[in-house]
C-alpha cells in the first residue's frame, strides 16, 4: 500500500447524477493531486493542491470540482458527466515542497463509469 | 506542444531475460524523470528516478539510463520476473518545485514463464 485511499473503488453514474471521489492519504504530505487515465492516453494531470490552496487547475470542465478541507482529504465533485468522462481517476500526493523534486505517490484509483 | 512518449507500446520477455524499455521526450528543459510501474487494478508506483545531472541510475535489478544528447530514457528490468508484468510509464517535469509531471502513454510488459 502506497499510503493513498481512494473511495469508492468503482462508480456508475448517470449523466444527471452528483457524485463524490474521495482521496485520503496517510503520509504527512502537503501536495495532493487528481489525475485522469482513459484508455489510449497518458495520464492527464487535473487539479493540484498544496497547503489546502489550488495551484493547478488544467483548463478541466466546470462539471469536475475538487475540494480540499485539509492537507489529508481531497475530493472530487462530479456533476453532469458526459460519457466520455468515463475513466479511471487516480488521487496522489507528495511532499510538496518548493525547491525539491516530489515524488509522487499514487492511491488504486476510482473506475468511472458515466450512463 | 512538448511531450514525452514511448517507443514500443507492448512488449514480451521470458521469465530470466533482461527488459529495456524506452521512452523518447521532447522537453528539452526536463530535468527530472521517474519511472513508474503499473498493475492491473492498482495505481501507478514509484520504481526508479533520475536527475539530469545524471546518467545512469541504479536500484534494485532496474537501472535507468538516461541521454540528455539525444532526449531518451530507458528502464532495464534484470532478470524479469512474472511478478514484472505490469504497465511502465516514464514521467518527466522540469524545474525543482514544479507539480507537473508529464507521463508518457506506457508500454506493457509481459513475462513469458
Amino acid at each position: 500500500e502506497t499510503g493513498v485511499t481512494q473511495t469508492p473503488r468503482h462508480l456508475v453514474m448517470g449523466m444527471t447524477n452528483k457524485k463524490s471521489l474521495k482521496c485520503e492519504q496517510h503520509l504527512g504530505h502537503n501536495a495532493m493531486y487528481w489525475y485522469k487515465q482513459s484508455a489510449k492516453k497518458p495520464l492527464e494531470l487535473m487539479f493540484v493542491y498544496n497547503f489546502k490552496e489550488q495551484t493547478e487547475n488544467n483548463s478541466v470542465p466546470s462539471r469536475f470540482s475538487p475540494e480540499c478541507p485539509n492537507s489529508s482529504h481531497l475530493f472530487l465533485h462530479l456533476h453532469t458527466l458526459q460519457p466520455e468522462d468515463s475513466a479511471l481517476y487516480l488521487c496522489a500526493s507528495s511532499q510538496g515542497d518548493r525547491g525539491s523534486y516530489n515524488e509522487q505517490f499514487f492511491g488504486p484509483g476510482t473506475r468511472l463509469t458515466v450512463l | 506542444g512538448e511531450s514525452v512518449g514511448l517507443h514500443l507500446p507492448t512488449l514480451s520477455v521470458q521469465e530470466g531475460d533482461n527488459s529495456i524499455i524506452n521512452c523518447a521526450y521532447s522537453n528539452s528543459a526536463s530535468d527530472y524523470f521517474i519511472w513508474y510501474k503499473q498493475e492491473s487494478g492498482k495505481g501507478p508506483q514509484f520504481i526508479i528516478d533520475i536527475r539530469s545531472n545524471m546518467d545512469k541510475r541504479q536500484g534494485q535489478r532496474v537501472t535507468v539510463l538516461l541521454n540528455k544528447t539525444v532526449k531518451h530514457l530507458s528502464l532495464q528490468i534484470a532478470a524479469t520476473q512474472p511478478g514484472d508484468s505490469a504497465v511502465y510509464f516514464c514521467a518527466e517535469t522540469s524545474g525543482a518545485g514544479s507539480y507537473q509531471l508529464t507521463f508518457g502513454k506506457g508500454t506493457k510488459l509481459s513475462v513469458i514463464p
